[in-house]
Order: C-alpha cells, then structure tokens, then sequence
C-alpha cells in the first residue's frame, strides 16, 4: 500500500515553455502533498507543501510564481513550472501523507520527474 | 532551527561486512520522529527504517537496525550482511511540524554507501 505515482518520469522542453508535473496517491487519501528539487549528488530540498483544498505553502526563496501548485483534490498534486529556463532543470520528487497511508505522518514518495529545459 | 548532519559523504564496505552510518541532528523538541531513506540508482525514496524518540528501544528492520542515542542526538544506522542491493545514496530525515501544524522533513547531506563484491 501507499504508492505514488508521477507523471511524466522525465521531459524536455524548450526555454519560456510551461510544464506540468502530476503526481497521484493510487490507494490513499493524500491530504497533504510535498514537491521537492533534487540537483545531482544533492539533498532533497523542500520547494513546497499543499493540503488538498487550500493554497500551497513555499519554503524560502522559492517562487511561487513560477513553481505553480495545485491541490484539487485528495489523490493529485500538480506543480507546473512556468516560462521554464535551463537553471529550472533538475530532478523534482513529490510526495504525500494522510490519515489512511499512516499514523507517523510519514511521507511517501513517487518516483521522481527529470526535467531537462534546452 | 533543526539541522541535520552526515558527516560521511561517501563510505565503502565489503559485501557481507557490516557498515554504520552516522547521523547527528539538532532540535529542542521532545517528541519527534528520524527516517533513512535509501534512495538507489533508480531515484526512487525508499523508507529503510523510522524511530520514534519517545521509545528508548533501537529500531530494527532485518539486516537494518539504528542506535539511537537521544541525550547526544545522534541516528546511527547499521547495515549488517552487507549486499550489493545496499549499493545507494542514504539520507537521515528529522521530522518537525511547521507552525502550520504539518509535519515536514528535514533531510541530511546524504552518504554514498558502495558495497564491494
């Protein structure tokens, strides 16, 4: 149980293009989702947090509106980057928690977006 | 502010030998929750084992056990009967929650473990 999908597993698009990422909780209700940027041989690094309904919360010094995320509903998440250029290329992980994954409020994680901006 | 630290960033070990990996972090909190997540060649974030801090007993999952030491605020991480499939990128997580009331993560640097055939 508690699986999460992402989609796409990676992309490319050209500079000053928009793209969407998705992310699903397949068999639980995900309350609260999180997007996070990974550069390579780096940490993961929090952009933001979402709870289903309500307006994402941005970490520091991430902009959000360029990093537009939404929360429509208890099984998708979607971040889009907006007017991409190649600094926005990176590998982005989201991941979820709820009442029904776990009682820990332990997240779990999809599989993670290569986004190469040419 | 919480922080946490790996102060290994790249560590090696023979297969079938065993390997510690350490982890120190820093918080005023009482109650909290530490993850490693070992995250493969893939990418893909895999929980390798949790601790709660209000339980002195060490966590143990198979082959993986921790040595939680609460006063130095310290995470150990032991992986015994190396294998090749231990071959990843391992993270340390201290999990907070936010002024918001959500639980979020905080991760370490990361360790490179190598396991050697």
């Amino acid at each position: 149980g508690a699986v999460v999908s992402q989609h796409p597993s990676w992309v490319i698009c050209k500079s000053g293009t928009s793209v969407k990422i998705e992310c699903r909780s397949l068999d639980f209700q995900a309350t609260t989702m999180f997007w996070y940027r990974q550069f390579p041989k780096q940490s993961l690094m929090l952009m933001a947090t979402s709870n289903e309904g309500s307006k994402a919360t941005y970490e520091q010094g991430v902009e959000k509106d360029k990093f537009l995320i939404n929360h429509a509903s208890l099984t998708l998440s979607t971040l889009t980057v907006t007017s991409a250029h190649p600094e926005d290329s990176s590998f982005y992980i989201c991941s979820a928690t709820g009442p029904t994954a776990n009682h820990y409020n332990e997240q779990f994680f999809g599989p993670g977006t290569r986004l190469t901006v040419l | 502010a919480q922080t946490v630290t790996q102060s290994q960033p790249e560590m090696s070990v023979q297969e079938a030998e065993t390997v510690t990996l350490s982890c120190t972090y820093d918080t005023s909190e009482n109650n909290y929750y530490l993850f490693w997540y070992k995250q493969p060649p893939s990418r893909q974030m895999i929980l390798v084992i949790r601790q709660e801090a209000y339980k002195q007993q060490n966590a143990t999952e198979n082959r993986f056990s921790v040595n939680f030491q609460k006063a130095a605020k310290s995470f150990s991480l032991k992986i015994s009967d190396s294998q090749l499939g231990d071959t990843a990128m391992y993270f340390c997580a201290f999990m907070k929650r936010s002024g918001s009331g959500t639980y979020k993560y905080i991760f370490g640097t990361g360790t490179r473990l190598k396991v050697l055939a």
